[in-house]
């Protein structure tokens, strides 16, 4: 079955350590990937997306996210994280040929230490 | 700029009532839909429109209705709550097009159904 899977509930990182939140996606061909922000009490704030090309994408708040078309997969990563990077994180996938329809994963909550 | 808006932010309601959750837009978006979050399951797809006077069902339709009058708003109706149906919607838009189209989303109706 087509789907998106963030295999990750919760995870728990101290203030300052790296980052690396696990995306997989299951669909014949490549869809676009995109990674949302939801921070507490607020709506979904794009944090980065791949089209196609450089395989390493950039993104806002420092993050970045590496697509691995042999793995299916779009990990998002940062190398130290901030309080404020406390949040939920969703990917979500587009299909290239298709009704511009997001379909999200299911979502991984992150708790920072201090 | 406003960009997605959503009202209202929170509403309780018994089961057997209904209500309209309202979503606006004034960035002459073509493409909207509205989103439901449920813990663990991500954001699910409930009815989404190309433009003025055309909407289509997304991934969980049932005991929702839409319609698109103008190209600004795309109000989300229920008939008749169920408890079922206690969730956090989420409105977005976006161009229509292509599946580069970024989506932007409302911040958000929490919804409870007693």
């Amino acid at each position: 079955a087509q789907s998106v899977t963030q295999p990750d509930i919760h995870i728990t990182v101290s203030e300052g350590a790296s980052l690396e939140l696990r995306c997989n996606y299951s669909y014949g061909a490549t869809p676009y990937l995109f990674w949302y922000v939801q921070s507490p009490g607020q709506g979904l704030q794009l944090l980065l997306k791949y089209f196609s090309g450089d395989t390493l994408v950039q993104g806002i708040k420092g993050f970045e996210a590496e697509f691995k078309r042999s793995q299916s997969s779009f990990n998002l990563r940062k190398p130290s994280v901030h309080w404020s990077d406390a949040a939920e994180y969703f990917c979500a996938v587009v299909l290239i040929q298709g009704a511009q329809k997001l379909v999200f994963g299911q979502g991984t909550r992150l708790t920072i230490n201090p | 700029n406003a960009g997605v808006t959503q009202t209202p932010k929170f509403q309780v309601l018994k089961t057997g009532q209904s209500m309209t959750l309202q979503c606006a837009q004034d960035m002459n978006h073509e493409y909207m839909s509205w989103y439901r979050q449920d813990p663990g399951m991500g954001l699910r797809l409930i009815h989404y429109s190309v433009g003025a006077g055309i909407t289509d069902q997304g991934e969980v339709p049932n005991g929702y209705n839409v319609s698109r009058s103008t190209t600004e708003d795309f109000p989300l109706r229920l008939l008749s709550a169920a408890p079922s149906q206690t969730s956090v919607y989420f409105c977005a838009s976006s161009y229509y097009g292509g599946a580069k189209n970024i989506q932007y989303f409302g911040a958000g109706t929490r919804l409870s159904v007693l």
